[in-house]
């Protein structure tokens, strides 16, 4: 089963705009959790990762926020600029090993 | 890529042939992970190794098996590649603290393709 559930799919985002994906797990124990940004034919790049103890995590347009009750977390990349088109994924695992991936999501920022 | 280079990067092979992917990394982490990723599925851990000659199975291990002989190679064995094997293969290394593992970093991935 999957442990680590992203929404939405796909999402095109006007330039400038903000972009959201969510993400919710199953496992209390988990306390890591990165987001990565993969482009075509690379290898996934980590972009911001939070761990339980915070609620927030901002680094320049890129913010985590982590409801630990509700078991979710969500990507929020304010301003987007068409070079944030690319796939993000997120993750979740205990002591940072064997991360368990949701999905991606395919985001499209239009000019 | 974080110092981590992944051979080949692209291979093509038979049912029912051994596969070896390699990768090296010039970090000296001390975790390294093989993960595949297909299509609706995200990334799913394979194997990890958190030393040499110490390994372990991770989600979607069967019909692979890995070998860490030196801190900076951690190889991917199809013992008989199979149709389903296609994908394309990443390798992730990290390094730790107080003995967690954080912040994977991961390679430039393997296209292999099983006919």
């Amino acid at each position: 089963q999957q442990q680590v559930k992203q929404s939405p799919q796909s999402l095109i985002v006007q330039k400038g705009g903000i972009s959201i994906i969510n993400c919710a797990y199953e496992n209390t124990a988990f306390d890591y959790f990165p987001w990565y940004q993969q482009f075509p034919g690379k290898g996934p790049a980590l972009l911001i990762a939070i761990r339980p103890d915070v609620s927030e995590k901002k680094e320049g347009r890129f913010t985590i926020s982590f409801n630990k009750s509700a078991k979710q977390f969500s990507l929020h990349i304010m301003d987007s600029q068409p070079g944030d088109s690319a796939t993000y994924f997120c993750a979740a695992s205990k002591d940072g090993n064997k991360l368990v991936f949701g999905a991606g999501t395919i985001l499209r920022v239009k000019s | 890529d974080a110092g981590i280079t992944q051979s080949p990067r692209h291979k093509v092979t038979e049912t029912g042939t051994p596969v070896t992917l390699r990768c090296h990394q010039t970090e000296n982490h001390r975790y390294m992970y093989w993960y595949r990723q297909d299509p609706g599925h995200g990334l799913r851990l394979i194997h990890y190794s958190y030393g040499v000659k110490d390994t372990d199975k991770g989600e979607v291990s069967d019909g692979y098996s890995v070998s860490r002989s030196k801190t900076e190679d951690f190889l991917l064995t199809l013992e008989s590649a199979t149709s389903s094997q296609t994908s394309v293969y990443f390798c992730a290394i990290s390094d730790s603290r107080a003995g967690v593992a954080y912040e994977q970093y991961f390679g430039p991935g393997t296209r292999l393709t099983v006919t």
